[in-house]
């Protein structure tokens, strides 16, 4: 099982639907990033958070720290959403913490 | 501002051969962790350097080996590649060597070994 879990693994949407994808992890935290991969690769950093809620625009992420699960939600999606959502945690402490990353959800928005 | 840079961009070997990937972070971050994703799965942490020095290793061979230069761009090499190794190299930067801060990505380096 990995430590790091996403779902859906794929999902698709019209446009204008609100759009929610989950992150589950089994190990100790001390911050989660969501990240957005596009098809040519790059990956842009969306979140980090250690706790509670943020909001930037038409994305709101939100974690439990206690259920070990977060989410990314998209209001009125729209097709240039479209990519490949990713959720990786920061396990570890100081020095020596890394990132362990899901593999992703696929996300795709039709007009 | 220039982002995190990584060359080259796709890059072509054959089996036995290696490879050297680079990466430059953005200015004044002195963390460069190196990633490999393979299709269809998330990245995988292979090495980060701070300051000069690595500070953490993922589970991967020998083979694969990295150094992080003064002006703190840095080196991912792999030696005597295998079909497996076929992937998509990123990079990120950071300004501190924790991963609990933004991480700034690069486009990454589509290696294809044949």
């Amino acid at each position: 099982k990995n430590e790091v879990e996403q779902s859906p693994q794929n999902l698709t949407a019209q446009e204008g639907e609100f759009i929610t994808i989950n992150c589950s992890y089994s190990v100790g935290i001390s911050a989660l990033h969501w990240l957005q991969q596009h098809p040519g690769g790059g990956i842009v950093s969306l979140f980090m958070l250690s706790s509670g809620k943020k909001k930037h625009g038409r994305l709101i992420a939100t974690i439990n720290i206690q259920e070990k699960h977060s989410s990314l939600h998209i209001t009125a999606s729209h097709p240039r959403d479209s990519a490949v959502y990713i959720c990786a945690v920061v396990s570890g402490e100081g020095d020596t913490d890394k990132l362990i990353f899901g593999t992703g959800t696929r996300l795709q928005v039709f007009p | 501002d220039a982002g995190v840079t990584q060359s080259p961009t796709h890059l072509i070997k054959t089996r036995g051969q290696h490879v050297t990937l680079r990466c430059s972070p953005i200015s004044g971050h002195k963390s460069v962790s190196w990633y490999q994703q393979v299709l269809g799965q998330g990245p995988q942490f292979i090495f980060q350097y701070y300051e000069k020095e690595e500070r953490g290793r993922g589970n991967f061979p020998d083979r694969f080996s990295a150094r992080q230069f003064p002006n703190y761009s840095s080196e991912l090499n792999v030696n005597a590649l295998l079909l497996g190794d076929s992937a998509l190299y990123l990079c990120a930067s950071s300004l501190y060597g924790n991963s609990n801060q933004p991480q700034h990505f690069g486009d990454g380096t589509r290696l294809s070994i044949l």
